[in-house]
């Protein structure tokens, strides 16, 4: 199966270490997405990229989240000084671009001790 | 704002009946609306997805519909199994970026 691949699944930590998660889009795929997810909510979206250009951010990015996806092919999602508001679902998808359908991942679950 | 509603929240029905979920959106300009199933703790598997053009869309036993003047989607789910315990999650397109959720309809079909 070479669908979109997320690691780790799941990550506890504690409040003010540094998290990083991975997601490895399908081949091909020149979008890539970042949505996270709390408890009985739906996904929100977070940010997304255009090859390896970031092009939108929600203002539910704040300055201690960053992402990158230096080669257009994975990415990764950095959180600092992470909060216990920060515990959450962390879904990725990817797409070919445009309206096309965005396939997600199986998420990175996070909890904050 | 786009904002997506489902109703209900939360459903439970014995196995065997059919069932219709519901979505409302606030915004009409959309290129697509998708349902989506998400089991506990993983992640989304689309299930069907209506373009804006379009009235509704079938896969096996699911049937979503679409009125887009309206703002309003339906999922039906004929002759509902246990295996269909699931959360369902309504979902729009407004624009060629992000996807727009609903918060879900958590539904448990009880055998």
């Amino acid at each position: 199966d070479t669908g979109v691949s997320q690691d780790p699944r799941h990550k506890i930590t504690k409040r003010g270490q540094n998290v990083t998660f991975r997601c490895d889009p399908i081949s091909e795929h020149n979008r890539l997405y970042w949505y996270r997810q709390t408890l009985g909510q739906g996904p929100e979206f977070l940010t997304y990229f255009q090859n390896e250009a970031q092009l939108e951010k929600s203002r539910l990015l704040s300055d201690r989240f960053s992402a990158e996806r230096p080669k257009g092919s994975f990415s990764t999602l950095e959180i600092q000084r992470t909060e216990q508001g920060d515990s959450a679902m962390y879904l990725c998808a990817s797409s070919l671009g445009g309206i096309q359908p965005q396939h997600f991942g199986d998420g990175t679950r996070l909890s904050i001790l | 704002k786009q904002e997506v509603t489902q109703i209900p929240a939360a459903l439970s029905v014995p196995e065997g009946e059919n069932l219709v979920l519901n979505c409302s959106f606030t915004d009409s300009a959309i290129y697509n609306l998708q349902w989506f199933r998400q089991d506990p703790g993983k992640g989304l598997t689309s299930l069907l997805l209506i373009q804006s053009s379009q009235r509704e869309q079938t896969s096996g036993r699911l049937n979503a519909s679409l009125d887009k003047s309206s703002g309003r989607s339906t999922l039906y789910i004929a002759a509902s199994q246990p295996g269909d315990s699931a959360t369902y999650l309504c979902a729009v397109r407004p624009g060629d970026d992000k996807i727009i959720f609903g918060k879900g309809t958590r539904l448990h079909i009880l055998p």
